[in-house]
């Protein structure tokens, strides 16, 4: 069954604004990773983030995991209309080789 | 780029054809995956193989078939599918295979099953 979901499923924001993703997720996870998908291509790897961490940034993106509520947060601080995209997070349910991911959450840019 | 490439981007074909896609990654990694990408669904994983043993199959349907001759080449052999067949599909590598390792995802090759 599916792992994580992600909340909204589709956001719209303006230039400069901040966005913010939640994923929430059902059973204990080692790691819980964010990606990004261009329209009908790859996923870039975002950023990892292990269970027993709060909270790291990378550049103009902060993730948050807060395991007693089985919960992450994306935010993407001053975004552009490159950052126009899927974001999807991916956990590994406890499993060693599985990742699983959400359906993602489509980020619109307006300039 | 990410260091993974796959060839065709685009393929059609007929339900009664045979194709394969290849996927190849300059990274020095040791385990690739298979991944399915369908509209409105989650990415669904097909395949992983680690030093070019399989270590996961996740009930894909026999007219799906993978082969990895060495750790930096993957293909997925296709034969009789079906028109619910089309999608994207993905191939990524990492490290070694494991859900603690990040993924690198090639382009994709978009299928569409007529």
């Amino acid at each position: 069954s599916q792992q994580g979901e992600e909340d909204p499923q589709a956001l719209s924001i303006q230039e400069g604004e901040n966005a913010t993703m939640n994923c929430s997720y059902k059973t204990s996870i080692n790691n819980l990773q964010w990606y990004r998908q261009n329209s009908g291509r790859g996923l870039v790897h975002l950023i990892l983030i292990r269970s027993n961490e709060r909270e790291k940034h990378s550049g103009r993106l902060r993730v948050t995991l807060d395991t007693s509520k089985k919960s992450s947060s994306l935010l993407i601080t001053a975004s552009r209309a490159a950052d126009t995209a899927s974001y999807f997070c991916a956990t590994d349910g406890g499993s060693n080789y599985k990742l699983t991911f959400g359906k993602g959450t489509l980020l619109t840019v307006n300039p | 780029e990410t260091g993974v490439t796959q060839t065709p981007r685009h393929l059609v074909m007929g339900m009664t054809n045979k194709k394969s896609l290849k996927c190849e990654q300059h990274l020095g990694h040791n385990a690739m995956y298979w991944y399915k990408q369908s509209a409105k669904k989650p990415l669904e994983l097909m395949f992983v193989y680690n030093f070019k043993e399989q270590t996961e199959n996740n009930s894909v349907p026999s007219r799906f078939s993978p082969e990895c001759p060495n750790s930096s080449h993957l293909f997925l052999h296709l034969h009789t599918l079906q028109p619910e067949d089309s999608a994207l599909y993905l191939c990524a590598s990492s490290p070694n295979a494991g859900a603690s390792y990040e993924q690198y995802f090639g382009p994709g090759t978009r299928l569409t099953v007529t």
